[in-house]
């Protein structure tokens, strides 16, 4: 079955440090892979996407992401982190389905930022 | 901006009641889709339009219905609501391709 999971559910760095989060995903074709961020009562915002090519994508906000496609992971990275980062962070894997795609979510990871 | 808009931003409805979500997508995007985001968990898809035509739904109960019109615009109803219909709810839209556009969602409270 097709899932995606963010092994953490909350996080709390410190601002300037550097951060990662995980993202696994099952999935038996090439994914599409996505990491959004949500502020508390606000829709999604598109921090990146991984379709094709070089598996290191660059987002907004300084984010980056690696797709190791031996690992089926798609960990989010930040090398230092300040303190309007803190929100929730979603991986989704887009999957083919009736002709177009529906997105798997994770659960998400809280992230916290320390002064 | 995706260009996608949902109405209302929030509502409160009261169990057995009916309630119409809507939402216009970008001009062209011929798919559009719904999920249900619960408080503390990530999105969850309910089912997707193409031309018109519901083609895929999640683990959803037909209480919850769609509606996708001509000029991009859709709706999500949802009949008989229970508690548990409390959340906020995205609607995405896309052209044939792997990339969902979000709005920035209705949300529900069931009361």
């Amino acid at each position: 079955a097709q899932s995606v999971t963010q092994p953490d559910i909350h996080i709390t760095v410190s601002e300037g440090a550097s951060l990662e989060l995980r993202c696994n995903y099952s999935y038996g074709a090439t994914p599409y892979l996505f990491w959004y961020v949500q502020s508390p009562g606000q829709g999604l915002q598109l921090l990146l996407k991984y379709f094709s090519g070089d598996t290191l994508v660059q987002g907004i906000k300084g984010f980056e992401a690696e797709f190791k496609r031996s690992q089926s992971s798609f960990n989010l990275r930040k090398p230092s982190v300040h303190w309007s980062d803190a929100a929730e962070y979603f991986c989704a894997v887009g999957v083919s389905f009736s002709g177009t795609y529906k997105y798997i979510f994770g659960t998400g990871t809280r992230l916290k930022v320390l002064a | 901006e995706t260009g996608v808009t949902q109405s209302p931003t929030h509502l409160i409805k009261t169990r057995g009641q009916q309630v119409t979500l809507r939402c216009s997508s970008q001009s062209g995007h011929n798919t559009v889709s719904w999920y249900q985001q619960a408080l503390g968990q990530g999105p969850q898809f309910i089912f997707q339009y193409y031309r018109e035509e519901e083609n895929g739904r999640g683990n959803f109960p037909p209480r919850f219905s769609g509606l996708q019109f001509p000029n991009y615009s859709s709706e999500l109803n949802v009949n008989a609501l229970e508690l548990d219909d409390s959340a906020l709810y995205l609607c995405a839209s896309t052209w044939d391709t792997g990339e969902l556009f979000f709005g920035e969602g209705s949300r529900l409270t069931v009361l």
